[in-house]
């Protein structure tokens, strides 16, 4: 069975600060895919990165940063020097390899709130 | 290049009307996906179709709901009779689905979602 956790159901900042979402996962593939996807007030959701099981760099992107650890099944998702525009939930996400299934699992979501 | 598209962006109806949802996937994707978000349960996948087939319906919620995928560039999902349970946010996503792993394959991308009341 796959399952995405996302302990944190609602963070607040203020602009500037960095902030750390989390993302634990369970899956007995040993291929897989970890996503993040952003929701903002509008109601899109926004595909942010695609990571493969077999593939634990970590990634920057601008302010974006993520952190793949296998060893504890986590995949977190931190913004640097946040931005109001950030505000957003922000949904991690599971799935096998497209070719056996389609099974994508979200996480509850984290809603980020960042002050000015 | 245009995104995924969905039709209406808000639909207010009436307990026992029909509803349908439409939707137009990015050209050149091959799955489609259908969504619902509720603040209860979150996002739960409904069914998908691989090359306008569908593969999996499991995450329909009962018969009342029916989707049909009559070619590569159109969907519908259809709710009959809507009841004010179904209430909720739609989404369409398309992905281009390959064999490859490592691939530009996997990624979902979503549609606008037509938030539904049924009162």
């Amino acid at each position: 069975a796959q399952k995405v956790t996302q302990a944190q159901t609602e963070i607040s900042v203020v602009e500037k600060e960095d902030v750390t979402l989390d993302c634990v996962y369970e899956t007995r593939d040993t291929t897989y895919y970890l996503f993040w996807y952003k929701q903002p007030p509008s109601g899109e959701l926004v595909f942010l990165i695609r990571r493969n099981s077999f593939d634990e760099q970590n990634e920057i992107s601008g302010r974006y940063s993520w952190n793949f650890q296998k060893s504890t099944s986590s995949f977190n998702f931190t913004i640097t020097a946040s931005q109001v525009v950030d505000s957003a939930v922000y949904f991690c996400a599971l799935s096998p390899p497209p070719e056996y299934n389609n099974d994508m699992r979200f996480g509850a979501g984290t809603r980020l709130t960042v002050k000015p | 290049d245009a995104g995924v598209i969905q039709s209406p962006r808000h639909e207010v109806t009436e307990m026992g009307q029909e509803v349908t949802l439409r939707c137009k996937p990015i050209s050149g994707h091959n799955s489609l996906f259908w969504y619902r978000q509720t603040m209860m349960r979150g996002l739960e996948l409904l069914i998908y179709f691989n090359n306008n087939v569908p593969i999996d319906d499991s995450g329909m919620p009962e018969d009342r709901f029916s989707a049909k995928m009559p070619n590569a560039s159109f969907s519908t999902l259809k709710i009959q009779p809507s009841e004010p349970r179904d209430s909720a946010v739609y989404f369409c996503a398309s992905r281009r689905t390959g064999t490859r792993l490592g691939s530009s394959y996997n990624e979902q991308f979503f549609g606008p979602g037509t938030r539904l009341t049924v009162l």
